[in-house]
């Protein structure tokens, strides 16, 4: 089945540290989509990135990357030097082409930073 | 800016008193959703408009139903809140149905119920 697994339930650096959440998933399908969203304390959830299944390169945004593992079936999120803004409730979610619109979620990784 | 709104931020209502939560749209996204989020919990989908084109989750209580009058809005009606019912609900659009699409999401709405 799928599922999608976020084992850090919570994490706290100080600020200007780097900081990787992870996020390993089961998945049926060879076609599949995995994606980031934060939630700062606000509530709104902010989309972060998407990626499928045949894109195995990493991503760099700013001061945020991803890397996509198949052979690991891990998509983690690492932040480098870490502002106290990016705190927040971070998901990562996965969706596969066959499983009819679910789009399974993680429990979700708190990430305080501390000034 | 392009956005997706809801209202109100916060509501209170009483146990069994029938509510509406609103949602509106400026993206022009063929699909809206209903999430229902509960305190340190990753959202729960109620149910999805494509187009007027409604789908219930099977798991989703009769207790809560939807409408969605034209493309831009869209409410969420809680006919006989329980106090199991207080949660954060979100509203979440996408310009296609299959997911391959980043859901848009709203600000909340935050539910108590007394």
């Amino acid at each position: 089945a799928q599922k999608v697994t976020q084992a850090q339930t919570e994490i706290s650096v100080v600020e200007k540290e780097d900081v990787t959440l992870d996020c390993v998933y089961e998945t049926r399908d060879t076609t599949y989509y995995l994606f980031w969203y934060k939630q700062p304390p606000s509530g709104e959830l902010v989309f972060l990135i998407r990626r499928n299944s045949f894109d195995e390169q990493n991503e760099i945004s700013g001061r945020y990357s991803w890397n996509f593992q198949k052979s690991t079936s891990s998509f983690n999120f690492t932040i480098t030097a870490s502002q106290v803004v990016d705190s927040a409730v971070y998901f990562c979610a996965l969706s596969e082409l066959v499983s009819n619109y679910q789009l399974i979620w993680g429990a979700g990784t708190k990430l305080i930073i501390k000034p | 800016d392009a956005m997706v709104i809801q209202n109100p931020r916060y509501q209170v209502t009483q146990f069994g008193k029938p509510v509406t939560l609103s949602c509106s749209q400026t993206l022009n996204h063929n699909v809206m959703y209903w999430y229902q989020q509960k305190s340190s919990q990753a959202p729960k989908l109620l149910f999805h408009y494509y187009d007027k084109d409604f789908n219930n989750e099977a798991d989703t209580p009769d207790n809560f139903q939807s409408r969605r009058p034209n493309t831009s809005f869209c409410f969420l009606d809680i006919r006989s809140p329980g106090l199991g019912d207080a949660a954060m609900y979100l509203c979440a659009t996408s310009s296609f149905r299959d997911l391959r699409s980043p859901l848009h999401f709203g600000n909340g709405t935050r539910l108590t119920v007394t």
